[in-house]
């Protein structure tokens, strides 16, 4: 079935620092692939969704390239700040199915002063 | 940006009560959603809905569990009775269209059956 993998359970980062949160995906078609963000008592909230192959989706100085090659789709940000300090998902939605998200086990990050 | 309400945000119950969840999704949206999430594992998809029916559910979705949403009131998840493994983190999500349309998620309610 599909899948998302998220291999990085905890990122620690200092202010500025760069950022990168790995994420590969399985399926048999081509999904739309999001980046939820979800800070302390909330559910997780939209960061960034790509639907087409090798496109980019950017928000917020987040960026991720949807990679059909590699089946991947990682998160970068060239200049983190501590409010970033949060638990990231990688999901997907298969197209054509029903919208049901398949989400990563989630990368925390957590960003020094 | 557009709200979910979920309430309550905890609640404890003993096993074999029921407990309902309540959900107030946004408000013209179409489509909603129920995810499960145990503390330290993946948010799973439980179940979605449209339209007065069940669309799909998972295997997660026993048949203890039942959803509605009655006249446009708030989209409930119903779990009775309870089990131990029901102990868990139920987020609520609704989107206007499916597929692959944003899902708006709401805070959580925090589950715990003693």
């Amino acid at each position: 079935g599909d899948s998302v993998t998220q291999k990085q359970g905890q990122v620690t980062l200092s202010e500025d620092d760069f950022l990168f949160i790995n994420c590969t995906y399985s399926t048999t078609t081509y999904p739309t692939l999001f980046w939820y963000v979800q800070y302390p008592g909330q559910g997780p909230q939209l960061l960034l969704k790509v639907t087409t192959a090798n496109n980019k989706g950017i928000s917020r100085g987040f960026e991720a390239t949807y990679d059909k090659g590699t089946t991947s789709f990682h998160l970068q940000k060239a200049s983190v700040q501590e409010s970033d300090s949060a638990v990231y998902f990688c999901a997907l939605v298969d197209v054509g199915n029903t919208g049901k998200l398949i989400f990563g086990l989630g990368t925390t990050l957590q960003v020094q002063p | 940006g557009p709200k979910v309400l979920q309430i309550p945000s905890h609640q404890i119950i003993d096993m074999g009560q029921m407990v309902t969840l309540n959900c107030d999704p946004v408000s013209n949206h179409l489509y909603f959603y129920w995810y499960k999430q145990i503390l330290g594992q993946q948010m799973e998809f439980l179940v979605n809905f449209y339209n007065g029916k069940v669309m799909e559910k998972s295997k997660l979705f026993k048949d203890q569990f039942s959803v509605e949403r009655p006249d446009g009131s708030y989209f409930t998840l119903k779990i009775q009775p309870t089990a131990l493994e029901d102990s868990a983190v139920y987020f609520c999500a609704s989107s206007l269209g499916f597929n692959q349309d944003t899902q708006y998620f709401g805070p959580g309610t925090r589950l715990l059956v003693l």
